[in-house]
């Protein structure tokens, strides 16, 4: 079954404490995407990336780092959470940018920090 | 960027209604797609629709892409429809590079 999957779907952390939340699909994507989701923001994205090597900043990067070192896998590590990072984690990916841009979506990581 | 919102921001119905979403985008796109998120908060692929016509059981999908809207229609609604329902878009120019933009969302209420 073509899917992207995330895991934890849960996570409670405290302050500080370095987590990586890992995301993988298995359509040979090349792009892939991190958004984040809050109340009265909607979602944003924070990191995308066009291929392996290649990310580049979303819009709302702060305090968070990604890595592309190979085409399935696209985690999001978050060197020293914070409780503004609390919040609903979506992976996303899609053949390409310009031509089949149909993303699919993870289940989503719900992440709260305390 | 591009800029996308959505209409009416809540919707209520009796179960069996009909009912209209609107989507309004502010340039050209090469993806559109509508989502459901359902209440454990999954962003469930509705329809992939940068432009044309699709159908999918009692939903249904239209984009015209030259007045730069798109519309969602849900026929016969059920409890189970119940959520927020999502426009996101992007377009292949400028520095966007395949970033969806999300409208904020109806959220549906569907009462038995």
């Amino acid at each position: 079954e073509a899917q992207v999957t995330q895991n934890p779907r849960y996570l409670i952390t405290v302050t500080g404490k370095k987590l990586t939340v890992t995301c993988s699909q298995n359509m040979n994507h090349e792009y892939m995407s991190w958004y984040r989701q809050d109340p009265g923001l909607g979602l944003r994205q924070i990191y995308y990336s066009m291929n392996v090597e290649v990310t580049d900043k979303g819009d709302v990067p702060e305090g968070y780092k990604v890595s592309r070192k190979e085409k399935r896998n696209f985690p999001l590590i978050l060197e020293s959470p914070s409780p503004n990072q609390t919040s609903l984690y979506f992976c996303a990916s899609s053949l390409s940018t310009f031509v089949n841009t149909e993303a699919f979506f993870g289940q989503g990581t719900r992440l709260t920090v305390v | 960027g591009i800029q996308v919102e959505q209409s009416p921001p809540d919707l209520i119905l009796q179960e069996g209604a009909n009912s209209t979403l609107r989507c309004n985008f502010s340039d050209s796109v090469n993806n559109l797609q509508w989502f459901h998120q359902n209440p454990w908060g999954q962003l469930i692929n509705l329809f992939y629709i940068p432009s044309g016509t699709k159908q999918n059981g009692r939903l249904s999908a239209t984009t015209v892409a030259t007045e730069r809207y798109s519309l969602l229609y849900i026929s016969s609604s059920q409890t189970t429809d119940s959520g927020v329902y999502f426009c996101a878009a992007s377009n292949a120019g400028g520095t966007s590079y395949g970033k969806l933009t999300f409208g904020q969302g109806t959220i549906l209420t569907v009462h038995p």
